[in-house]
């Protein structure tokens, strides 16, 4: 069975600080994929970052990146320099690459402060 | 630009009417996906179809039924047996083996 977990359902982050989402997830695939999605009020998902299972760095993708830990099985959001406009809900998911299929956490609502 | 359409946008049912939701791709993707979003609750998985007329069911299809007829389309028909349909539904679509699953803008359901 797919299982994401994220156990943040809001934070505060101030304006121009660093913010970590945490996102654990468990599968018994070898080879998966790892997604970070932002949904802003209007409802529209937006892809950020991808992660998968076998590279060996770090993704980055502008602000954002992923700290990937294999071992514990967590996919973390990093986002630099937080701004306004980062205020929304992020979805961590995941989709293992024997399927078609994405499984996607319950969300942590991210309230930037100026 | 390619992209995912959904229609309508806004869409209010009285209880015991089936609506159909619209999704529409003219990105080539093989599969689509249809997902249900509750306030301040994650995405779940309805249905979804890797081919043309084959679909399977996701998490909570009870209620729910979908057609793949065309490559381009994916419709979902909130039955009236799915007993609380108010949510925001949300249609998906990516290609085989695709590290990114493309999504329109919703629609929003609400039963009166």
């Amino acid at each position: 069975a797919q299982k994401i977990t994220q156990t943040q359902p809001g934070m505060f982050v101030q304006e121009k600080e660093a913010v970590t989402l945490d996102c654990t997830y468990d599968t018994s695939d070898p080879s998966y994929g790892l997604f970070w999605y932002k949904q802003p009020s209007s409802g529209e998902m937006i892809f950020l970052i991808y992660q998968g299972s076998y590279d060996q760095q770090n993704a980055t993708e502008g602000r954002y990146s992923l700290n990937f830990q294999k071992a514990r099985k967590s996919a973390n959001l990093v986002i630099s320099a937080s701004q306004l406009g980062d205020s929304a809900m992020y979805f961590c998911a995941m989709r293992p690459y024997n399927f078609n299929k994405f499984y996607f956490g319950s969300g942590t609502k991210l309230n930037v402060k100026p | 630009d390619g992209g995912i359409t959904q229609s309508p946008k806004y869409l209010f049912r009285k209880e015991g009417q089936n609506v159909t939701l619209s999704c529409e791709q003219n990105l080539n993707h093989d599969a689509m996906y249809w997902y249900r979003q509750d306030p301040g609750q994650g995405l779940r998985l309805i249905y979804y179809s890797q081919i043309v007329n084959d679909f399977q069911k996701g998490d909570i299809a009870e209620g729910y039924s979908v057609s793949r007829e065309k490559k381009e389309s994916f419709p979902l028909t909130v039955t009236s047996a799915q007993k609380n349909p108010t949510a925001f539904y949300l249609c998906a679509s990516s290609r085989f083996g695709a590290n990114v699953l493309t999504f329109g803008a919703g629609s929003r359901l609400t039963v009166l």
